[in-house]
């Protein structure tokens, strides 16, 4: 697509259930990445993939959270037991394979979850 | 690991005035990227400027410019002219470029531009 598609936009839920965010890149991109974004705040690195593997998820921040990329395009990040803390925006980026030189991202609007 | 502090929560300047919006870092790498994204309400995160560690001369992009100073750590973002549009969050970005090439955030300065 022509930009970096988030659905859904904003999703309530209660506390304790599963959520999936889904992220759809830029067609060629190989390089997608999620950070969350909580109230006040600047962005925070969550999980990068480089096609289909996860090669950092060094900010997941606990094991409640896991995220997906199968075929290398589409990525998931799922949330279980979610908890009020979880509640924030969820940004997903991507670009092309990091290779010389700094990598120009693309973000999406985000998914606004909020945890009752 | 590096750190990003933007010390100005909040501005606001009238249409047409020059504003300046102060970023630091901490970072032991001697090569790296430095970024400015604006946040309008819509949330989309867009890249306003970009500039690389090795570099001397300041980046510019149109009305937006930057005071980039290696050695005090300092990157601040000089809007020219500046437009209604403009109005929005600014983040302050920092960038290894080995690895993942993730960005590390600052706190972000919300910027309003009066008529």
């Amino acid at each position: 697509g022509a930009g970096v598609s988030q659905t859904p936009s904003n999703k309530v839920t209660e506390k304790g259930k599963y959520v999936e965010l889904r992220c759809d890149p830029i067609s060629g991109h190989t390089a997608l990445y999620w950070y969350r974004q909580s109230l006040g705040q600047g962005p925070e690195f969550l999980i990068y993939f480089q096609g289909t593997g996860a090669a950092d998820d060094s900010g997941l921040p606990n094991d409640r959270f896991f995220a997906v990329r199968p075929e290398g395009s589409v990525s998931t990040l799922k949330i279980q037991r979610t908890e009020r803390g979880d509640s924030a925006v969820y940004l997903c980026a991507s670009s092309l394979s990091p290779a010389a030189g700094a990598n120009v991202l693309t973000f999406g609007a985000g998914s606004r979850l909020t945890v009752l | 690991a590096q750190t990003v502090t933007q010390s100005q929560p909040e501005m606001s300047v009238q249409e047409a005035e020059t504003v300046t919006l102060s970023c630091t870092y901490d970072t032991s790498e001697s090569n790296y990227y430095l970024f400015w994204y604006k946040q309008p309400p819509s949330r989309q995160m867009i890249l306003v400027i970009r500039q690389e560690a090795y570099k001397q001369q300041n980046a510019t992009e149109n009305r937006f410019s930057v005071n980039f100073q290696k050695a005090a750590k300092s990157f601040s973002l000089k809007i020219s002219d500046s437009q209604l549009g403009d109005t929005a969050m600014y983040f302050c970005a920092f960038m290894n470029p080995q690895g993942a090439q993730k960005l590390v955030f600052g706190q972000g300065t919300r910027l309003t531009i009066n008529p």
